[in-house]
């Protein structure tokens, strides 16, 4: 099966930056997405990434690096309304997502 | 705003009944998805379906039964579940399953709890 770690949960200060990490194993890659979910609501799409590199999105940018089969989401300037649920996830080789359990992020004052 | 629907967003049953799960899209889209989010579980998917055909079930006990009339919308029928079952449903669409870079957007989820 596929394998796609992150960590649980992380805590950081209002205007601060955190990174999420998401390592994969799987078989194959064809491309790697990552979702915001806040509390009872949708999983909203952030970003995705297939080829090695940086891209950045406004405050969010992800980071992918397919040699090492990891992946991570930076969120700068933090705000109260970033806290919520991040989902890495990874399309395999037969084009299936796969999802990791989600880190959850709580922003403090 | 998503263009993703789902009803009920709350669903207490017990294992005796039967109810159904309706989601719809209104992006245009020809897959839909099912997927089931029990707590501090990464999501597993249940079904696709690509063009009104099932083409992925992901081992999934007969006691859901999807069903999907047109390209719109998607159903999930529930009877007899157990009380593991409780979680949360998100219905899921995008442009097509298969290859290429689909992104699939998400529904906000069907709350259920199976007494």
């Amino acid at each position: 099966g596929q394998n796609i770690d992150q960590p649980t949960e992380m805590t950081a200060t209002e205007g601060a930056i955190v990174q999420i990490n998401c390592t994969y194993q799987t078989s194959g890659f064809n491309g790697l997405f990552w979702y915001q979910q806040h509390a009872g609501e949708a999983p909203t799409f952030l970003s995705y990434n297939v080829l090695d590199g940086l891209e950045e999105k406004g405050r969010f940018s992800s980071f992918l690096s397919r040699s090492k089969g990891y992946s991570y989401l930076l969120l700068k300037e933090l705000q109260m309304k970033d806290s919520a649920s991040y989902l890495c996830a990874v399309r395999d080789s037969d084009y299936k997502l796969s999802f990791g359990a989600g880190t959850t992020v709580t922003v403090r004052a | 705003e998503t263009g993703v629907t789902q009803t009920p967003r709350h669903l207490v049953m017990g294992m005796t009944n039967k109810k159904s799960l309706k989601c719809e899209q209104h992006l245009g889209h020809n897959a839909m998805y099912w997927y089931k989010q029990s707590a501090k579980k990464p999501l597993e998917l249940m079904f696709v379906y690509n063009f009104k055909e099932q083409t992925e079930n992901n081992s999934v006990p007969s006691r859901f039964s999807p069903e999907c009339p047109n390209s719109s919308h998607l159903f999930l029928h529930l009877h007899t579940l157990q009380p593991e079952d409780s979680a949360l449903y998100l219905c899921a669409s995008s442009q097509a399953a298969g290859e290429g870079a689909e992104t699939q957007y998400f529904g906000p989820g069907t709350r259920l709890l199976v007494l």
